[in-house]
């Protein structure tokens, strides 16, 4: 079936560097869904990219889908502890949303 | 709108005691679905609902059931915990396109399970 591959696992940064997680796909994906989950709380949506090659902007995060629609990535300029929690990337399969593992940033004040 | 719902927040089980976690959401939703969630393996699907009436399996089913009898509700039945079943657990809903894929996806406030 379907896997969807996120990287790294965690990431310790240091308040004001930059973030960035990647998550790649067994098979061409329709579209990919990205999720942030703070510490002890449910996931929460943020995004989701439908077009080859989109790149779409929220503040400091940047979000984009592979040209082939089979990876993404989420880069976060100058984190702040605002910033802390558990990133997820999500892609459709035969009608239901595989996730990811997730990438748990945390950051250094 | 209360989004979605899920009952209870916490529960502990002994190992063989069957229970029923709840899960309501209130945006008439056709998809709905549980997942568990266990350090380092992230979110995994246990069963999924595309509407009343039908239900598919997930990644990691064995061990759950579930029904949806109504738009609104979607209840997993743990037959007999065991203590692999310690998790997190999730419902979460999402309305559907035509083609059959998923929008953003609905959370509830998730229910940890622990079974000794």
């Amino acid at each position: 079936g379907q896997q969807v591959m996120q990287i790294p696992q965690y990431q310790h940064v240091q308040e004001g560097e930059d973030f960035t997680t990647y998550c790649n796909s067994s098979t061409t994906l329709s579209n990919i869904q990205w999720y942030k989950q703070r510490p002890g709380g449910h996931p929460v949506f943020l995004i989701q990219l439908v077009k080859s090659g989109e790149v779409k902007k929220q503040k400091r995060l940047t979000f984009q889908f592979g040209e082939a629609k089979k990876n993404s990535s989420l880069h976060i300029t100058a984190t702040q502890t605002t910033d802390v929690g558990t990133y997820f990337c999500a892609g459709p399969s035969r009608g239901k949303l595989i996730f990811g593992q997730g990438t748990e940033l945390s950051v250094k004040p | 709108n209360a989004g979605v719902t899920q009952t209870p927040k916490f529960q502990v089980l002994k190992t063989g005691q069957s229970m029923t976690l709840q899960c309501a959401q209130d945006m008439n939703h056709e998809y709905m679905s549980w997942y568990r969630q266990d350090p380092g393996m992230g979110l995994r699907l246990i069963h999924y609902s595309v509407g009343a009436g039908i239900t598919d399996q997930g990644e990691v089913p064995n061990g759950y059931n579930v029904s949806r009898s109504t738009t609104e509700d979607f209840p997993l039945r743990l037959l007999s915990a065991a203590p692999s079943q310690t998790s997190v657990y999730f419902c979460a809903s999402s309305r559907t396109g035509t083609s059959g894929g998923t929008y953003e996806q609905y959370f509830g406030p998730g229910t940890r399970l622990t079974v000794t």
